[in-house]
């Protein structure tokens, strides 16, 4: 069984400033990683998403995250952010070799100040 | 990119009423649908995993008889709200996938009030 931990559910960041959304998971099989973001009364979006090779990963709307093995994480980051990036992100995990069921973590809500 | 619909995007409903939710694959072909519930500020809990021509396999805790789920063709599932009742008001998602253990597209979600 997998398991997903987002570490703050809220980060309040300047626009303009550098952001990092932190994800940890636990699994005991290989995954891909996900980050999807949501905005409100919306579907998800996928931002970026780890499957082999590579360890960084670059994603749509300049984000990107770096899975660490060692440390089991997937955190997110944009090194400059914009009101418009203010959304609901989550974290998510599946695993490669059973079906397509994917978890999902609690959700980091970012909100970008001017 | 692959696009996913759904209908309706929000639907109102009395007490006792069956709603029906459709999702939809619009340019592709999905093997596998899956329908999510998310409560306010929280995530995705997975109801059922369907595919094609099978029956759905739902989440442990989730009413199948409650949750009527058809996946009658490879590109339209829907999800049937039974006799709902307040406690299911909710925002309901659907994704699918062509084939691809790492690819899901998400439908923009359908917003049920029973009242």
């Amino acid at each position: 069984a997998q398991s997903v931990t987002q570490l703050d559910s809220q980060v309040p960041v300047f626009e303009e400033a550098p952001v990092e959304l932190r994800c940890n998971y636990s699994s005991s099989v290989s995954v891909y990683l996900f980050w999807y973001v949501q905005y409100p009364n919306q579907g998800l979006q996928l931002l970026l998403k780890y499957l082999s090779g590579s360890t960084l990963v670059k994603g749509i709307n300049g984000f990107e995250a770096e899975f660490n093995k060692s440390q089991t994480s997937f955190h997110l980051r944009k090194p400059s952010v914009h009101i418009s990036d203010t959304a609901e992100y989550f974290c998510a995990v599946s695993d490669r070799g059973g079906g397509f069921k994917t978890i999902f973590g609690a959700g980091t809500r970012l909100f970008v100040k001017a | 990119g692959a696009v996913v619909s759904q209908h309706p995007s929000w639907v109102i409903c009395k007490s006792g009423t069956s709603v029906k939710i459709e999702c939809r694959s619009l340019d592709f072909q999905a093997t596998t649908m899956f329908w999510y519930r998310q409560f306010p500020k929280q995530s995705l809990m997975l109801m059922a995993t369907s595919n094609e021509g099978s029956k759905a396999t739902y989440e442990q805790g989730v009413e199948k008889d409650k949750f009527l789920i058809n996946h009658a063709s490879l590109t339209l599932s829907t999800l049937t709200v039974t006799s709902a009742h307040p406690e299911d008001s909710s925002f309901y998602i659907c994704s699918a996938t062509p084939g691809q253990r790492e690819t899901q597209y998400f439908g923009p979600g359908t917003r049920l009030l029973v009242l």
